[in-house]
């Protein structure tokens, strides 16, 4: 199974900053690496696939980038709704696998 | 619009089978371009992809090997519905479950979830 690692596992951050976590595959997945943005109760919503592409909907201050084993998902300008936890997850290669998830905290 | 409907118990006792449906709207489980799953979530796991059913030439099926001697994922056409088995559960089956399209690879429309709670 490919392991997907992120980091941080929690950050601090305020309104208006520009937030970056960082996912790790174990081995090469290409570009098939994807984002998604938890709420509390709620299920797991698609940001960016195929590393960068985002998905429709979504607003242009998320961004994704990266190739091979490094990824990074990018918030240029934190709003309050922001404030969740994020999850990558790789697309490459069955089973699926998702990374520990990134709390993005006030 | 895609929606995903969960249904099913949220109690099973050990050593019990854990039954749940997702009813589709908006899409075809016969959908030649997407694929349908299950995943869970848990404290102590995380999200943990369970495995999947799609048709394509003919109707297959992917599983997690964490689970794979357990489970069973199944399409009905005639409802336009997919469902998820997992036999002999145990405490450590305890999550919420979630259904969700794979379009293919990304997980774009996913159901409300169900906590499910394994213990007598």
């Amino acid at each position: 199974d490919i392991l997907m690692t992120q980091s941080p596992s929690s950050l601090s951050a305020s309104v208006g900053d520009r937030v970056t976590i960082t996912c790790r595959a174990s081995q090469s997945i290409s570009s098939s690496l994807n984002w998604y943005q938890q709420k509390p109760g709620k299920a797991p919503n698609l940001l960016i696939y195929a590393a960068a592409s985002l998905q429709s909907g979504v607003p242009s201050r998320f961004s994704g980038s990266g190739f091979g084993t490094d990824f990074t998902l990018t918030i240029s300008s934190l709003q309050p709704e922001d404030f969740a936890t994020y999850y990558c997850q790789q697309s490459y290669s069955i089973p699926r696998t998702f990374g520990g998830g990134t709390k993005v905290e006030i | 619009q895609v929606q995903l409907q969960q249904s099913g118990p949220g109690l099973v006792k050990p050593s019990q089978t854990l039954s749940l449906t997702c009813a589709i709207s908006g899409d075809s489980v016969s959908s030649n371009s997407a694929t349908w799953n299950w995943i869970r979530q848990s404290p102590s796991r995380g999200l943990e992809w369970l495995g999947r059913t799609y048709s394509r030439s003919k109707w297959d099926s992917d599983y997690a090997v964490s689970v794979k001697s357990r489970i069973s994922i199944s399409p009905d056409t005639s409802k336009n519905q997919f469902s998820l088995q997992l036999i002999s559960v145990t405490p450590e089956d305890t999550a919420v479950y979630y259904c969700a399209r794979g379009a293919p690879a990304a997980f774009d429309y996913w159901g409300r979830g169900t906590l499910v709670t394994v213990s007598s």
